[in-house]
């Protein structure tokens, strides 16, 4: 059974750094694109990052290029989002979601999502 | 980047009632068009993939169709449990966007 386990959320100061984890199980982790998706409160899905399976091309949102670096521990079948000078905007639940076995790139769509974790960015 | 625009943002139905939610991309995505549910409290979930693939387990009263700019999700005959948000999503390129989103409401 595929699960993915998302940690490290909370409540940050603005200019704060927090990093999130995501482990994954029941599945080849290191074959898989991943993917983090946020949801600001009440609002819709926005697309943050992707990560390919063997961690080697990354992509990032506009609204957190600079700030944000998705990387992955293969051995650990953990993906991590570190997250650098958070603003109020950045408040959200943080999910991870895995890449579609159909899926040959980042570009892809995912079929398996984590339950989310909260991240509050306040003074 | 690609802008994803979904229409209407909210509508109400009843229970067998067919429901049609829209989809315009700013530029030409050929068939890489995806649909997500998502229930109060709950992650997304996959629905459909490539404008038109089911995922596996999805009630066959889903369906999606289009190409290039404009696609549509329907729902044939509306249960209670379909009363969610529908979101699509673009995987053309590395850089994805999801559109705004569509509340399926009880009428």
């Amino acid at each position: 059974e595929v699960q993915l386990l998302e940690s490290g959320g909370g409540l940050v100061q603005p200019g704060g750094s927090l990093r999130l984890s995501c482990a994954a199980s029941g599945f080849a982790f290191s074959s898989y694109a991943m993917t983090w998706v946020r949801q600001a409160p009440g609002k819709g899905l926005e697309w943050v990052s992707s990560i390919t399976g063997s961690g080697d091309k990354t992509y990032h949102a506009d609204s957190v290029e600079g700030r944000f670096t998705i990387s992955r521990e293969n051995s650990k079948n953990t993906l991590y989002l570190q997250m650098n000078s958070l603003r109020a905007e950045d408040t959200a639940v943080y999910y991870c979601a895995k890449g579609h076995s159909f899926c040959t790139s980042t570009s892809c769509y995912f079929d398996f999502w984590g339950q989310g974790t909260l991240v509050t960015v306040s003074s | 980047d690609i802008q994803m625009t979904q229409s209407p943002s909210s509508l109400s139905a009843s229970v067998g009632d067919r429901v049609t939610i829209t989809c315009r991309a700013s530029q030409s995505i050929s068939r890489y068009l995806n649909w997500y549910q998502q229930k109060p409290g709950e992650a997304p979930k996959l629905l459909i993939y490539a404008a038109s693939t089911l995922q596996t387990g999805v009630p066959s009263r889903f369906s999606g169709s289009g190409s290039g700019t404009d696609f549509t999700l329907t729902i044939s005959s509306l249960q209670s449990e379909d009363f969610a948000a529908y979101y699509c999503q673009q995987s053309f390129r590395d850089i994805l966007t999801f559109g705004g989103g569509t509340t399926v409401e009880i009428k």
